[in-house]
């Protein structure tokens, strides 16, 4: 097992410009998270799918964020008219379905957006 | 709703010196509560968790941490520390049932090591 994997791994666009990130999941997990670090900050948590099922958003997520899990495998984050505010660490995750032995989110090694 | 305060931002330790984090959460129901550490251009690595039992928990590379509910804090220790150790260190939340979802972060304690 590889484990969480995330690209691209840095990305510079223009103000305007939309962008997509994608994340392959440890195989058998059935979770996909995403969160978003800004410097100095931790993690905060945007959404999560179970499967292909989007469970969760927080209302970080503007509008202008869509993810996607369409097969229950790989997920992608897409930003659309990116704002400057979007410069970010965007990180995912996977899990088993929690348990009390088992439950821990792995991270992937995150895609850096830089929006000039 | 879940929240973590770390109450130091940056933490100066001597090489093989001991050393604490501090972690105070808050949450109206039972939580499960972890302690990663992110290397410098790496991603998060779990340290250690808490889900149910002994208040001691240990992790990898020597740390611990101790579950106190009536004080609301999850506090990091290491004995003796190498300059390896130099990372960012993020305790976290998240509520105790096997439903849950979201991991919430504190803001981070970077701890800096002098040889």
């Amino acid at each position: 097992d590889t484990g969480v994997s995330q690209n691209p791994r840095h990305k510079i666009t223009k103000r305007g410009q939309n962008v997509t990130f994608r994340c392959d999941p440890i195989s058998e997990h059935n979770r996909l998270y995403w969160y978003r670090q800004t410097l100095g900050q931790g993690p905060e948590f945007l959404t999560y799918f179970q499967n292909e099922a989007q469970l969760e958003k927080s209302r970080l997520l503007s509008d202008r964020f869509s993810a996607e899990r369409p097969k229950g495998s790989f997920s992608t984050l897409e930003i659309q008219r990116t704002e400057q505010g979007d410069s970010a660490m965007y990180l995912c995750a996977s899990s088993s379905t929690p348990g009390q032995s088992s439950y821990e989110q792995y991270f992937g090694p995150g895609t850096r957006l830089t929006v000039t | 709703a879940q929240s973590v305060t770390q109450l130091d931002s940056q933490v100066p330790v001597f090489e093989e010196a001991p050393v604490e984090l501090r972690c105070n959460y808050s949450s109206s129901v039972s939580v499960y509560l972890f302690w990663y550490v992110q290397y410098p251009n790496q991603g998060l690595q779990l340290l250690l968790k808490y889900l149910s039992g002994s208040t001691l928990v240990k992790g990898i590379n020597g740390f611990e941490a101790e579950f106190n509910k009536s004080q609301t804090s999850f506090h990091l220790r290491k004995p003796s520390v190498h300059i390896s150790d130099t990372a960012e260190y993020f305790c976290a939340v998240s509520p105790g049932y096997s439903s849950a979802s979201k991991i919430i972060f504190g803001s981070g304690t970077r701890l800096s090591i002098r040889p």
